[in-house]
């Protein structure tokens, strides 16, 4: 699986936009980009994925570039409750390949 | 209706003692996984099973014994505890086939601590 990159931490105020980055520039042709979240203590918790577009669902909105070396993972209103360690992980989507985690980004919604 | 459940959730124990951790889906997925999230907060894959079968061992000592009866169960056992086993143990399960999206579903973790 492609290394991925990512800021230790981040803050951001309630109701605004948070925009989590990602770089991925050894991300092969036929990987995904997935995000995943883990909240203090839970089991870590699937987000959203994409391959070249950009995709939208109800929890956040992956914005792929291009050329597919980076993202960006938007959580549109942040709550408090979105305070915690986002992945972002790149894989094919099938088969067993197995989900490597870095060291995440730490966010932290500021009330 | 939990889709992956663990149990215990918490376990402590003294070293050199044999313990179970079960894990159970009722995703109808075929494979599983047992991940090691230790002090550090870092999450490592342990193992992985396809249909009962052993397809990832990512170099964990053989005190780890993982047994999957069916494909809706794998369970972890772990011989001779010892302290630095103390950690949060997943287990999550995914579809390996084309027509899933390659999300992997976790437990809520059984924490053990080892004294």
């Amino acid at each position: 699986d492609a290394k991925t990159t990512q800021p230790p931490s981040m803050d951001c105020a309630e109701g605004r936009a948070a925009n989590l980055p990602c770089n991925h520039s050894t991300i092969s042709g036929n990987e995904y980009v997935y995000w995943y979240r883990q909240i203090h203590s839970q089991g870590p918790q699937y987000i959203i994925h994409g391959l070249k577009n950009n995709e939208t669902n109800e929890m956040a909105s992956l914005i792929i570039t291009e050329d597919r070396k980076s993202s960006t993972l938007i959580l549109p209103h942040a709550t408090l409750r979105d305070t915690a360690v986002y992945y972002c992980i790149v894989r094919v989507n099938f088969g067993n390949e197995k989900l490597t985690f870095g060291t995440g980004t730490r966010l932290t919604i500021i009330p | 209706d939990t889709a992956v459940s663990q149990t215990p959730k918490y376990l402590v124990t003294q070293m050199g003692n044999d313990k179970s951790i079960k894990c159970e889906q009722n995703l109808g997925h075929d494979t599983m996984y047992w991940y090691k999230q230790d002090s550090k907060k870092f999450l490592k894959i342990m193992f992985s099973y396809n249909n009962k079968e052993l397809i990832i061992n990512e170099t964990v000592p053989n005190r780890f014994s993982p047994k999957s009866p069916d494909k809706a169960h794998l369970n972890l056992h772990i011989n001779s505890l010892e302290l630095g086993d103390s950690a949060v143990y997943f287990c999550a399960s995914s579809r390996s086939d084309r027509g899933g999206t390659g999300e992997l579903f976790f437990g809520e973790g059984s924490r053990l601590t080892v004294l």
